[in-house]
């Protein structure tokens, strides 16, 4: 079973940082590629960055651009999404989703919520 | 950057109904299309891709079609079980887009 578990979201405060964890399983991880995708409170969902399963290729969201930075450890199972200088518009859940290899995204974290406030 | 463009953003249908969802993208992006649905305080579920191909374990009520800019998802004979929102998303070039989301109610 494939399974996707994201952690290390929680409250802070405005220019703080924040890293995001998530920890797969049930596949090969090293062969697939993944995305970070939030969701503000009560709005739609919204792309923030992808990473191909070598990390030869990443790609981010204008939004998150030069604040964000996802990375892998294909020895370990894990994405990550280290979070710097962050604002109040970054306030969501961040989801990990597996890419199926078009970016489309087939399996998907139950998220981890990030609240931004002072 | 590519916009998707859903419509209606809400509708209401009945057990047993039928419901059509339209997205519309802002350029051709072929096939390029995934459908998501999303229950309250639950992560997405991936539900069609390639515009048309459902994956597996979804129900055949549930049909995908389009390419280009226009696209349709149908739910035939609603279960409870599908009252949810419902996403598009291009998967023809990044920054990957979504679109504003149909909330299916009763």
């Amino acid at each position: 079973e494939v399974l996707l578990v994201e952690s290390g979201g929680g409250l802070v405060k405005p220019g703080g940082s924040l890293r995001l964890s998530c920890a797969a399983s049930g596949f090969t991880f090293n062969t697939y590629n993944l995305n970070w995708v939030r969701q503000a409170p009560g709005k739609g969902l919204e792309w923030v960055a992808y990473i191909s399963s070598s990390s030869s290729s990443i790609y981010y969201a204008d939004s998150v651009k030069g604040r964000f930075t996802i990375s892998r450890d294909n020895a370990r199972n894990s994405l990550f999404l280290q979070m710097n200088s962050l604002k109040a518009e970054d306030t969501a859940v961040y989801y990990c989703a597996r890419d199926r290899g078009s970016t489309e995204l087939d399996y998907w974290g139950q998220g981890t919520l990030v609240t931004v406030s002072s | 950057d590519i916009q998707m463009t859903q419509s209606p953003s809400s509708v209401s249908a009945s057990v047993g109904g039928r419901v059509s969802i339209t997205c519309r993208a802002s350029q051709d992006i072929s096939s390029w299309l995934a459908w998501y649905q999303q229950k309250p305080g639950m992560a997405p579920k991936f539900l069609i891709f390639a515009s048309s191909t459902l994956q597996t374990g979804v129900p055949s009520r549930f049909s995908g079609s389009g390419s280009g800019t226009e696209f349709t998802l149908t739910i035939s004979s609603l279960q409870p079980d599908d009252f949810a929102t419902y996403y598009c998303q291009q998967a023809h070039s990044f920054p990957l887009t979504f679109g504003g989301g149909t909330r299916v109610e009763i």
